[in-house]
């Protein structure tokens, strides 16, 4: 059965300052894994989808990176900024199912 | 381009009324569709996915029941609701196991 877990619980930063949040999970047999966004009250944002063969996968100022042999994946945001405070997730499926396992989330404040 | 459409954006219903949530894609045929809940302090939990019309798998027995009557319609449905069915609800698709998931704006459901 996966398990994903996201640490911290919650982040609170500086506006400019680069940052990292963890995801781990405890059944390496995925084929991608995603990370959301997710403001208070509102649905999720897809971020980014890695793919199980590629090891990072950029968008703007974020880079997801994926180490499926340590069951773990970083989201790195860069020069972080008050907009991008949110609750962040990541979600890996269980198996080759349809079924997607999400962490419970990492909540990011960017203090101006 | 492809977008999902989920209403009501909240509902205060008493227990033991009924429930109906419609979540509809556009855009794209035959796109997997899932049914998630999230609590507070517990993350997302998967309730229903579809892969096909007619197709209805239950991840979590309860009180709820899901259908899909046309390719791009996937219906949340209740008969007689709890107090522990409040939640945040969100609906999501993707085209295939290994794409990237969309999800909705999600229906704040209140049981009073």
């Amino acid at each position: 059965k996966q398990e994903v877990t996201q640490i911290p619980a919650a982040l609170s930063v500086p506006e400019g300052e680069n940052l990292v949040l963890n995801c781990s999970f405890t059944d390496s047999a995925i084929y991608n894994l995603q990370w959301f966004r997710q403001d208070p009250g509102k649905g999720l944002t897809s971020l980014l989808l890695i793919q199980s063969s590629q090891r990072e996968q950029t968008s703007g100022r974020l880079n997801a990176s994926l180490d499926k042999s340590s069951g773990r994946s970083t989201l790195y945001i860069a020069a972080s900024q008050p907009g991008d405070s949110a609750t962040y997730l990541c979600a890996a499926p269980q198996g080759g199912s349809e079924k997607l396992v999400f962490g419970k989330g990492t909540k990011l404040t960017v203090n101006p | 381009s492809q977008t999902i459409h989920q209403w009501p954006a909240t509902l205060v219903q008493p227990v033991g009324s009924p429930l109906s949530l419609e979540c509809t894609v556009e855009g794209t045929s035959n796109p997997n569709l899932y049914w998630y809940r999230q609590a507070a302090g517990r993350g997302l939990q998967l309730l229903f996915y579809s892969v096909g019309i007619g197709q209805i798998s239950s991840e979590v027995p309860q009180n709820l029941s899901a259908s899909r009557p046309q390719d791009r319609q996937f219906i949340l449905s209740s008969k007689k609701l709890l107090l522990s069915d409040s939640g945040f609800y969100l609906c999501a698709w993707r085209v295939g196991r290994g794409t990237e998931a969309f999800f909705g704006q999600g229906t704040r459901l209140t049981v009073v």
